[in-house]
């Protein structure tokens, strides 16, 4: 079963656009990591957030957690149409589990 | 420094065949992992190895053996192949701890028909 769960399912912007993913989890976890995976390829590990973590950049990317809601985001900020991809969310507790992503197309 | 490096990319089998999905990894990692993906699902955990000369199931082993052959290189087999177990199949490995995240291979897309 899935632990974390992505929202929205898609998400479409225009090139430039800020975009924003929300993951949420149930149970307790060491950390939170967000991975990208383009059409028909592996997924690319982006950021690790530790559970005593409540902020991280990395570039473009923002990652917050809220352990107390068990809740995650991304942004992605001044998106490009090179960004087009799945991105997912995965706890790391006792095992890891991924969600089940959200599609995001970014549009020239 | 190739990463993770899995063959082969695709794989059709009929039903009741069996196969081997190999995996290696040059980055000296100590676990490695083997997940499937299927439409609209995230990733499961079939088996995975902690170190060498160990492994353990995950969520969905059941249909699959695994090989930690040596420390670069966790097999995963298809003893029966069924319908079923049609899907992508991605091999992972990372460093112990829990300040690491994965390093996923290009997948094996799999179809038993």
């Amino acid at each position: 079963s899935q632990q974390g769960e992505e929202d929205p399912q898609a998400l479409s912007i225009q090139e430039g656009e800020n975009a924003t993913m929300n993951c949420s989890y149930k149970t307790s976890i060491n950390n939170l990591q967000w991975y990208r995976q383009n059409s028909g390829r592996g997924l690319v590990h982006l950021i690790l957030i530790r559970s005593n973590e409540r902020e991280k950049h990395s570039g473009r990317l923002r990652v917050t957690l809220d352990t107390s809601k068990k809740s995650s985001s991304l942004l992605i900020t001044a998106s490009r149409a090179a960004d087009t991809a799945s991105y997912f969310c995965a706890t790391e507790g006792s095992d890891m589990r991924f969600g089940a992503g959200t599609r995001l197309t970014v549009k020239p | 420094n190739a990463g993770v490096t899995q063959t082969p990319k695709f794989q059709v089998l009929k039903t009741g065949q069996s196969m081997t999905l190999q995996c290696a990894q040059d980055m000296n990692h100590n676990s490695m992992y083997w997940y499937r993906q299927d439409p609209g699902m995230g990733l499961r955990l079939i088996y995975y190895s902690a170190s060498e000369g160990t492994t353990d199931k995950g969520e969905v082993p059941n249909g699959y053996n695994v090989s930690r052959l040596n420390k670069r290189e966790f097999s995963l087999r298809l003893e029966s192949a069924a319908p079923s177990q049609t899907s992508v199949y991605f091999c992972a490995s990372k460093l112990t701890g829990i300040n690491y995240g994965y390093t996923f291979g290009s997948g094996t897309r799999l179809t038993v028909v």
